[in-house]
Parts: C-alpha cells; structure tokens; sequence
C-alpha cells in the first residue's frame, strides 16, 4: 500500500524558511516522480512543484520559483520542499503527492504552513 | 499557463440524480486530464486520468469525457458519499494547473 506522510509544518513569519518532509513507502521509490500540491484555508489546489525519479528534473509554479527548492533522498525514500522567503500567501496545507506518471494518483494527508508574524 | 476553468462553482443534486460538471481549458490539453474528488477534511484523491479511464477503486458510476478543450465528469446517480468538491487538472503543459473546482451538495 503506498503510504505519503508528510512533517515539517508550523508557524513561520514572514521573510522565513521552512523545510518540508514527505516519507513514502509501499512503492520503489526511485522511479516515480513526486509532486507537492497546497491548498490554501478555505480554497482550491494548487499545483507547487515537481521531481522527476531520478531527481535530475524540476518544475516550480511561478508563485514559488526562486523561492522553493525540491529536492529527494532516494536513499531515504523521503522527499523534500526548502521554502525560503515565505510570505502570507504561501499558507496553505501541502501534499506531497506520487504522479502516475504525469497526474497524482496517491496524495498524502498534508501538513499545514502558517505565514504570520 | 494553461487555465482551466470549471463550471458551475456549485451545483446542488438530490441523491439518485445525476450530475454534470464541466472543465474547460484555455487551449488543448488533448486527453491530459485527471478529476479528483475532495471531501471535507480529507486530502483528495484520484478519480479519472486521461479524461476519461477511471482509477482503481472508483466506482463505475463515475464518468469522464472529452478532449481538446471541453471534459465533462458524470457521476449517474449521486449516493451519499459522493457530495464533494471536485477538481480537474491538466497535465499536458508545465505548470499543471487545477481548475477551481465544482462542489456537488445535496438539494
């Protein structure tokens, strides 16, 4: 069973950084690219950011580019979102999700990121 | 960027009926499309890939159609458990972008 758990939300101000987790197993890690996805309070997805398997591949939304960094450990099976520079409008629960190849066919619960001084 | 928009933002059913939400993207996504279903709390899940081959697990009341621009999600006869938000989104083109959802409630 393919299980995503992601840690490493919480309250941040503004202007600081924060280094998401997300844990997979049930899946050969190293083959599968991996995307991260937020939702905002009370709003729609969005879609953040993705990784290819090997990791030599990354694609940012323009809301997060030169801020966001993804990045994995396929050692680890643990994949990984540096945010630097946050700002209010980056709080939102994130997802890491699995793509099947190219959509996200397993999501996991999400960990919420609070921008606020 | 690729936007897709869905309609309507709301749309009310009583159980037994069927629903249609529509998505529409601002140029060709081809067959590119996936629905996913979110319930109040729960991280979403996939329903439909490729406009219109059902995941594993979801019911076969579930429908997906269309390609190009204009897809449709049909779900035949509403149960109780199916009153959600749903989301397309289009993985033609980076960035994938998601539409901004349809939420089905009951009439």
């Amino acid at each position: 069973e393919v299980q995503l758990l992601e840690s490493g939300g919480g309250l941040v101000q503004p202007g600081g950084s924060l280094r998401l987790s997300c844990a997979a197993s049930g899946f050969t890690f190293s083959s599968y690219g991996m995307f991260w996805v937020r939702q905002a309070p009370g709003k729609g997805l969005e879609w953040v950011s993705a990784l290819s398997g090997s990791g030599g591949s990354t694609f940012y939304a323009d809301s997060v580019k030169d801020r966001f960094s993804i990045s994995r450990d396929n050692s680890k099976n643990t994949l990984y979102l540096q945010m630097n520079n946050l700002r209010a409008e980056d709080t939102a629960v994130y997802y890491c999700t699995k793509a099947g190849p190219y959509y996200s066919d397993h999501w996991g619960q999400g960990t919420l990121v609070t921008v606020s001084s | 960027e690729i936007v897709m928009t869905q309609s309507p933002a709301t749309l009310s059913v009583s159980p037994g009926e069927r629903a249609t939400l529509s998505c529409r993207a601002s140029q060709s996504v081809s067959s590119n499309l996936a629905w996913y279903q979110q319930k109040p709390g729960q991280a979403p899940r996939l329903l439909i890939y490729g406009a219109s081959t059902r995941a594993t697990a979801t019911p076969a009341r579930f429908s997906g159609s269309g390609s190009g621009t204009e897809f449709t999600l049909t779900i035949s006869s509403l149960q109780s458990e199916d009153f959600a938000v749903y989301y397309c989104q289009q993985y033609s083109n980076w960035p994938r972008t998601f539409g901004q959802g349809t939420k089905v409630d009951i009439k």
